[in-house]
C-alpha cells in the first residue's frame, strides 16, 4: 500500500535560515504529491503540489520537486519567517480517493 | 465562496454517548472525505462519499462508526457509544471531482472530539 515518511520534528530554526523538510514515499502507480500546512487550531491548507515526475511545486517561497528516482518530495524554503511556524504534512494521492499523509513535521521559527 | 464548514468545532461526550459531526462541502463540490487525526499523528483517511453514496470506507472502523452524505444537507459522521480512544480531531475535505487522477481536496477547520 501507499505510505509517506517525513522527518520527525520539531524542527527549530532561526529567522532567515534555510529550511528543508524531507519526505519520501512508497506508492503503486503514479501518485500526485502534496505539501499541506496546518496552523494552530486550524484545518489543513494546501501549500503546493506536483502531479508528475520532475514537476516542481512552489508557493509562498516554498518549493518541492517530484523525484521519482529517489521517491522523494522534499520541502525547501530559502529564508524562513516566524509566520512559517506550523505543522507541515507531506501527502500523496492517486488512484485511490483518500490522501495518504505523513505524520507531520512541527516547524518552529525563532526571531 | 465559503470554504468547507464543519460543526461543532469542539465536542465533548461522555463514554457511551453518541457523537454527530457535520460537514458542509464547498459550493459545487459533490465529493466529501473524512479523516481522523490522533494526537501527534498525521491524518488517516476514513471514508469517501458522493451524494447519497459511500464510495470507499476502507479506513472506517467496522463498528460504531458510520457516515452519510444525503441528497440535501451536510455530510454526517456518526460515532456511537464513544470510547476514550475516539478522542481526536476529525477533518472533512471536499473536492469537485473524485476518482482517478488529481483533484485537490479542500479541508475544513475540523471538529475536536473529547471523550471523558
Amino acid at each position: 500500500g501507499n505510505s509517506v515518511t517525513q522527518m520527525e520534528g520539531p524542527v527549530t530554526l532561526s529567522e532567515e535560515a534555510f529550511l528543508t523538510i524531507n519526505c519520501t514515499y512508497t506508492a503503486t502507480g503514479y501518485p500526485s504529491l502534496f505539501w499541506y500546512v496546518q496552523y494552530p487550531g486550524e484545518g489543513l491548507q494546501l501549500l503546493l503540489k506536483a502531479t508528475k515526475a520532475d514537476d516542481k511545486g512552489s508557493n509562498k517561497g516554498f518549493e518541492a520537486t517530484y523525484r521519482k528516482e529517489t521517491t522523494s518530495f522534499h520541502l525547501e524554503k530559502g529564508s524562513v519567517q516566524v509566520t512559517d511556524s506550523a505543522v507541515y504534512f507531506c501527502a500523496l494521492g492517486g488512484g485511490a480517493d483518500g490522501l495518504t499523509f505523513g505524520k507531520g513535521t512541527h516547524l518552529i521559527i525563532q526571531p | 465562496n465559503a470554504g468547507v464548514m464543519q460543526n461543532p468545532r469542539h465536542l465533548v461526550r461522555r463514554r457511551g454517548q453518541e457523537a454527530r459531526l457535520r460537514c458542509s462541502p464547498m459550493k459545487g463540490h459533490s465529493h466529501v472525505y473524512w479523516y481522523r487525526q490522533l494526537p501527534e499523528e498525521g491524518l488517516k483517511f476514513m471514508v469517501y462519499l458522493q451524494k447519497e453514496n459511500i464510495i470507499d470506507e476502507s479506513g472506517m472502523p467496522k463498528e460504531r462508526f458510520s457516515a452519510e452524505f444525503p441528497k440535501e444537507g451536510p455530510s454526517i459522521l456518526r460515532i456511537q457509544q464513544v470510547v476514550r480512544g475516539d478522542s481526536a480531531a476529525y477533518f472533512c475535505a471536499s473536492s469537485p471531482k473524485g476518482g482517478q487522477g488529481f483533484h485537490e481536496q479542500y479541508f475544513g477547520p475540523g471538529t475536536r472530539l473529547t471523550v471523558t
